[in-house]
């Protein structure tokens, strides 16, 4: 099993580009997460999807959307890219939402906005 | 105050050497506690969840402290393979238990 996987590895925008990063976990897990991760700072969350069909945002969704295109897949917009967006995204899924279980990370997209 | 506290370090150590690292967090209500392993460049992995009563796992082994709000991870016979950073995990309350708020860290570096 892949596990998590996402693509691109490495990216570089030009102020104002939109892309998008995309995950994508064969583990069959109903929850998936976006996180970001900047020098000196712990993960923080942008957005979660509890279950296929749901969304909702975690700590700091400014500037990003997201798209859980199956129960598979979760996808990271973003439309007009900052230079504050500069940073290592990492996607993850769990079995559930809560509990005690564990979260299985990507090995995560460094984005850099110039 | 922030939410998931933990010294930055680096710690630096001998090989063989026992290692201890701490963490607070800031929510009584905090239902669930991990310890995370980081490698540079890499993403992070699951190292152990914590439970009450404490639990080990070969040569780690990791305390909750509910009442002090404080966990621990104590490392034994450190192997160079051990240098990484370990990042302090706290599942949150209430409406948030969704979420895992992570600490930033605590460098260790196991030296030959």
């Amino acid at each position: 099993n892949a596990g998590v996987t996402q693509t691109p590895k490495f990216q570089v925008l030009k102020t104002g580009q939109s892309m998008t990063l995309q995950c994508a976990q064969d583990m069959n897990h109903n929850s998936m997460y976006w996180y970001r991760q900047d020098p000196g700072m712990g993960l923080r969350l942008i957005y979660y999807s509890a279950s296929e069909g749901t969304t909702d945002k975690g700590e700091v969704p400014n500037g990003y959307n997201v798209s859980r295109l199956n129960k598979r897949e979760f996808s990271l917009r973003l439309e007009s890219a900052a230079p504050s967006q500069t940073s290592v995204y990492f996607c993850a899924s769990s079995p559930t939402s809560g509990g005690t279980d564990t979260q299985y990370f990507g090995p995560g997209t460094r984005l850099t906005v110039l | 105050r922030k939410e998931v506290e933990q010294d930055p370090g680096p710690f630096n150590v001998p090989e063989g050497a026992t290692v201890a690292f701490n963490c607070t967090y800031s929510n009584s209500a905090s239902q669930s506690f991990f310890w995370y392993r980081q490698d540079c460049r890499k993403e992070p992995k699951l190292l152990m969840s914590v439970y009450s009563s404490g639990n080990e796992d070969g040569r780690f082994t990791a305390q909750l402290n509910r009442a002090s709000q404080y966990i621990s991870l104590l490392i034994r016979d450190s192997k160079l393979s051990d240098s990484a950073t370990y990042l302090c995990v706290v599942r949150g309350w209430g409406a948030g238990s969704y979420q895992l708020t992570f600490g930033k860290g605590t460098k260790l570096s196991v030296i030959p």
